[in-house]
């Protein structure tokens, strides 16, 4: 069955550390997605990216950057030079179509960041 | 922008209670799921739907039903509301397969 673990429950920084947060997945579907979500202490989810199966290659997005490896089954996220707005809980997710045969997202238990100042 | 609005934010009921939770979406996905989050226990998916009058399964389905009688409008029933309900329930909406959900607010319902 698919399966997501985020193995840190808490990470406390403070403000511009740099900090990456881990994500292992499992699947016995070739063609899969994953994702990340933030979810501020307001509580609405916000995407953050995506990324398929087939395209390992690593992706930066302004102090985000995101490290896919299918070897470890991994996808990281690395935020550098953490800010205060930062904290919030991470979630990652995998989709797939193991349910039923319609892609669905199965996530991890999530990761709290919290960057004091 | 995507939209996806739940009726309430914060919602008290008693146990035995039948409840309501609306969620619509105004970007004419296919797909609409709703979520119960609790802590130490991540997201987890009650039911699905991928079009109008179709539904599926979750994996925590019991206790729950949903209705989707038009494409924008996805509803969560609770026949007969427990206090092992209460908890944090998210509505989300997709295009379609393998995109990016869009969550609502969330409803907290407590459940006394």
């Amino acid at each position: 069955a698919q399966k997501v673990t985020q193995a840190q429950t808490e990470i406390s920084v403070v403000e511009k550390e740099d900090v990456t947060l881990d994500c292992v997945y499992e699947t016995r579907d070739t063609t899969y997605y994953l994702f990340w979500y933030k979810q501020p202490p307001s509580g609405e989810l916000v995407f953050l990216i995506r990324r398929n199966s087939f395209d390992e290659q690593n992706e930066i997005s302004g102090r985000y950057s995101w490290n896919f490896q299918k070897s470890t089954s991994s996808f990281n996220f690395t935020i550098t030079a953490s800010q205060v707005v930062d904290s919030a809980v991470y979630f990652c997710a995998l989709s797939d179509s193991m349910n039923s045969g319609y892609s669905t997202l199965t996530f991890g238990k999530g990761t709290m960041l919290l960057v004091s100042p | 922008d995507v939209k996806v609005t739940q009726s309430s934010r914060y919602l008290v009921k008693r146990t035995g209670e039948k409840v309501f939770l609306e969620c619509v979406q105004d970007m004419d996905h296919e797909n609409m799921f709703w979520y119960r989050q609790d802590p130490g226990l991540g997201l987890r998916l009650i039911y699905f739907s991928y079009d109008v009058k179709m539904k599926e399964k979750g994996d925590i389905p019991e206790g729950y039903s949903v209705s989707r009688e038009k494409k924008e409008r996805f509803s969560l029933i609770l026949e007969s509301a427990s206090t092992n309900q209460t908890s944090m329930y998210l509505c989300a909406s997709t295009p379609g397969q393998y995109y990016e959900q869009y969550f609502g607010p969330g409803t907290r319902l407590t459940v006394t």
